[in-house]
């Protein structure tokens, strides 16, 4: 089975700008959560999906976005890009997702820098 | 709110040397623990979990105990090799509560040597 997919795997933007990044999750699964990664601030949870639905959110402001297809393909937008949203962009993807015990497998991360 | 702690790293060891990284965690409830392994370069991958208390989860040599007395999962190998240099991250799921959501430690960076 394919694992979990990220594109792009690098962006640079400059602020104001708006940013889409995309996950496949594997084959079957239906829930797909998303983390941002600095090193200043560690890794850090911004939302789940399951079922085309926001099911979970972390704390971070209303640029953050997402949305989930049909499919279980989840997308995430940050708009008006500022200096400290470079990171990186990791996006897991769960067979269950009720039950809170079921392993997150990982993709390999979305690099975006800002300028 | 649920929280995990970390010991700082880097942590510097010698070829086939033990390994003990501390991982100690607040959560209301019951829990599941994992640890988490991150390659330069890399996304995460799961090292290992246990979902109750007083289970062992293990692979590839690496061992933890979830200890709810101690509200502990410390990480541990007896003979550590240059390929497990990487950055190890523990993390907890209240998934009852939270859906997928995963709390992680900071990390800790492990440098082996030959």
């Amino acid at each position: 089975k394919a694992g979990v997919t990220q594109t792009p795997r690098y962006l640079i933007k400059t602020r104001g700008q708006q940013v889409t990044l995309s996950c496949s999750p594997i084959s079957g699964h239906r829930s797909v959560s998303w983390y941002q990664q600095t090193p200043g601030q560690g890794l850090q949870f911004l939302f789940e999906y399951f079922s085309e639905t926001q099911r979970n959110k972390g704390n971070f402001p209303g640029r953050f976005s997402g949305r989930q297809f049909s499919n279980s393909r989840s997308e995430m937008n940050v708009s008006t890009l500022e200096l400290g949203d470079s990171a990186l962009y990791l996006c897991a993807s769960t067979l269950q997702p009720t039950g809170g015990v079921d392993t997150q497998y990982f993709g390999p991360g979305t690099r975006l820098t800002v300028l | 709110g649920n929280s995990v702690t970390q010991m700082e790293g880097p942590v510097t060891l010698s070829e086939e040397a033990f390994l003990t990284i501390n991982c100690t965690y607040t959560a209301t409830g019951y829990p599941s623990l994992f640890w988490y392994v991150q390659y330069p370069g890399e996304g995460l991958q799961l090292l290992l979990k246990a979902t109750k208390a007083d289970d062992k989860g293990s692979n590839k040599g690496f061992e933890a105990t979830y200890r709810k007395e101690t509200t502990s999962f410390h990480l541990e190998k007896g003979s550590v090799q240059v390929s497990d240099s990487a950055v190890y991250f523990c993390a907890l799921s209240d998934g009852y509560n939270q859906g997928g959501k995963l709390i992680f430690g900071q990390g800790t960076e492990l440098s082996v040597k030959p």
